[in-house]
């Protein structure tokens, strides 16, 4: 089974403070994905990646920059935390090989508050 | 207006009760999912189909392509099943990296 693992389920931080949120998948997916989760809201793409050191913006990158050194972990920073980042967020990935046909693997997110 | 709108928004069922949430979306795509997402946070993969139906277990899901329409069926309910149901769509040129346009998610509750 596809593992994507994030390195917290909840996380409190300061404004101002700049933030690392990990995620590390196992299959050897291309295809991996930042999300934030508001209620009312639903799944709003920040970045995703296709390839190592690859990188595209989603529908809100404003405020967040990501990385991805290594195929199987793509992190996401927050520059200077601040309280409208306060979120669920949750990483995913995929295999490219024919890309609409392919499910998204989640991790189990990060409830971030920005205090 | 949302290129995938759920409906209900919000559907509270007795236990034993046949279930429809319903899809349903404005642009071309490849494909259809839909995903459950338990509370505390996890999200799953239940379907993924491009035509016609799928079935798993007590899940049922159809599509109809001309209409732009999905639905997902729970038959004989349960407790468990209580989650929030999202439907999502892959964009005909999503590109190589799969992705997808989600909807707002319908919130299921089950009484026993």
């Amino acid at each position: 089974d596809v593992k994507v693992t994030q390195s917290s389920r909840y996380l409190v931080k300061r404004t101002g403070e700049k933030v690392f949120l990990e995620c590390v998948q196992d299959m050897d997916h291309e295809n991996m994905f930042w999300y934030r989760q508001d209620p009312g809201l639903g799944l709003r793409l920040i970045y995703f990646s296709y390839d190592v050191k690859m990188k595209e913006k989603g529908d809100i990158p404003e405020g967040y920059s990501v990385s991805r050194e290594k195929k199987e972990r793509f992190s996401l920073i927050l520059e200077s935390a601040s309280t409208n980042q306060t979120s669920m967020y949750l990483c995913a990935s995929s295999l490219a090989g024919q890309a609409p046909y392919q499910p998204q693997h989640f991790g189990d997110g990060t409830r971030l508050s920005i205090l | 207006k949302n290129e995938v709108e759920q409906s209900p928004q919000n559907l509270t069922a007795q236990e034993g009760e046949f279930i429809t949430i319903n899809c349903s979306y404005s642009v071309g795509i490849s494909a259809l999912h839909w995903l459950q997402q338990h509370p505390g946070g996890g999200i799953v993969s239940l379907f993924m189909l491009s035509s016609g139906k799928k079935k798993h277990g007590r899940l049922i899901a159809t599509i109809n392509i001309q209409e732009k329409h999905s639905s997902l069926h729970i038959t004989a309910s349960h407790p468990r099943d209580s989650a929030v149901y999202i439907c999502a769509v892959s964009p005909v040129g999503g590109g190589s990296q799969g992705n997808l346009i989600f909807g707002k998610g319908t919130k299921l509750s089950v009484k026993p």
